[in-house]
């Protein structure tokens, strides 16, 4: 497994503002992912993330909105752009730390208020 | 569109009793499954995967597999209090990404 820290746990923000997440596992991973999970909802793919190239959005997910930064392979941010209370959330970036996305592992995710 | 279907629950089960938690998907080319355990407030914490057919047992867990059903179950035997949580069904494809279910919301009353 991989031990992941994620900043911040939670926070309030005003409609309009921009808020940063930062992602921080302790081993060196290829692929980091970013998920979403509105209130009593399941998970649902943002984004892959892969150190030295340009993130994969999923579909009705865009850069300019949620742009990611992969600078190594142990960091990776996710912002949530000119936030609306639609895009409070909790926010969870996992990784898969063998490689070939035979599994995957989940930090303590961001919990996120947009007013 | 790939799917991955649960039972949203709320499944109440008695201490001490079996609960039995299903999943089922729509793409055959899944070749991994796993199990997820997330108690409200925190992140998903993986409990099982599975790859082929059949039972795979891990304590009080066992997972089972039939891949001509497309479908997937978690069992958790003697269950206890501290169970209650949201179970999260997850389904792989080669080469593809994650697709996670709806979850289950397992209740074990004492």
């Amino acid at each position: 497994s991989a031990v992941i820290s994620q900043k911040p746990s939670r926070d309030i923000c005003q409609r309009g503002t921009s808020l940063t997440i930062q992602c921080q596992v302790d081993s060196q991973v290829t692929m980091m992912f970013w998920y979403r999970q509105q209130p009593g909802q399941s998970l649902t793919l943002i984004a892959t993330a892969n150190q030295g190239s340009e993130a994969t959005y999923e579909s009705g997910f865009v850069i300019d909105k949620f742009p990611i930064s992969r600078p190594n392979l142990t960091f990776s941010t996710l912002t949530v752009s000119n936030m609306s209370p639609e895009d409070s959330s909790i926010y969870l970036c996992s990784v898969d730390p063998l490689g070939g996305q035979e599994t995957q592992y989940f930090g303590p995710g961001t919990r996120l208020l947009v007013l | 569109q790939k799917e991955v279907e649960q039972n949203s629950g709320p499944l109440s089960v008695p201490e001490g009793a079996i609960a039995s938690l299903n999943c089922t998907y729509s793409d055959r080319g899944s070749q991994s499954f796993f199990w997820y355990r997330q108690y409200s407030g925190k992140s998903p914490e993986l409990i099982m995967s599975i790859y082929s057919n059949g039972d795979k047992e891990d304590g009080r867990f066992t997972a089972q597999l039939n891949k001509a059903s497309q479908y997937v179950s978690l069992l958790i035997r003697d269950s206890q209090p501290s169970d209650s949580a949201t179970y999260l069904c997850a389904v792989k494809a080669g080469g593809q990404n994650f697709v996670f279910g709806p979850g289950t919301r397992l209740s074990v009353l004492p």
